[in-house]
């Protein structure tokens, strides 16, 4: 069983620019969250989708969204990025939304952003 | 808010010695769950172990166990007979349980030294 594939692995652009990132999760599961992880901010929650809904959101700007789409892949959007938006964003898949609680929660290798 | 505090940025030990991570959580909720994460160099994160809040007796894993003290808000990790294969970042999270994300701490990157 393949595990959360995550889409692109590098990438680097420049200020100003826009991100899209893609996650696709374990076959079954239904529910995608996003994470962005930085050494002086450790993992920080961005949103989860179930079922093409987003259900959770985090403390980010606006600038950051996401979708689902009917598939269960998730692509997430960061546009007029900052240099403060390098990160490594992890993308975690389970078969229910909230099973953070769980433990049955199963990450990506994440995709590595650098903003210049 | 939750909060999770790793107060250790950077911890090393000799292959086969044991090492304890510390982490301490701030929470006004009675019902919850503390985890140990695993990132290892191919950053991939993978659940080490998992405690529910209303259980006494400590989880243990291999040879992975924690030290859990309700009142003291205390969640430390303890690995022992550590191999070169432990060398990742730990992080230890917390949930409570329904609809709502993981809370992180900002990680402890272990190394093990042959």
């Amino acid at each position: 069983k393949a595990g959360v594939t995550q889409t692109p692995r590098y990438l680097i652009k420049t200020r100003g620019q826009q991100v899209t990132l893609s996650c696709s999760p374990i076959s079954g599961h239904r529910s995608v969250s996003w994470y962005q992880q930085t050494p002086g901010q450790g993992l920080q929650f961005l949103f989860e989708y179930f079922s093409e809904t987003q259900r959770n959101k985090g403390n980010f700007p606006g600038r950051f969204s996401g979708r689902q789409f009917s598939n269960s892949r998730s692509e997430m959007n960061v546009s007029t990025l900052e240099l403060g938006d390098s990160a490594l964003y992890l993308c975690a898949s389970s078969y229910l939304p909230g099973q953070g609680s769980t433990g049955e929660l199963f990450f990506g290798e994440g995709s590595r952003l650098t903003v210049l | 808010a939750q909060t999770v505090t790793q107060s250790q940025p950077e911890m090393s030990v000799q292959e086969a010695e044991t090492v304890t991570l510390s982490c301490t959580y701030d929470t006004s909720e009675n019902n919850y769950y503390l985890f140990w994460y695993k990132q290892p160099p191919s950053r991939q994160m993978i659940l080490v172990i998992r405690q529910e809040a209303y259980k006494q007796q400590n989880a243990t894993e291999n040879r992975f166990s924690v030290n859990f003290q309700k009142a003291a808000k205390s969640f430390s990790l303890k690995i022992s007979d550590s191999q070169l294969g432990d060398t990742a970042m730990y992080f230890c999270a917390f949930a409570v349980s329904g609809n709502t994300p993981l809370v992180f701490g900002k990680g402890t990157r272990l190394s093990v030294i042959a």
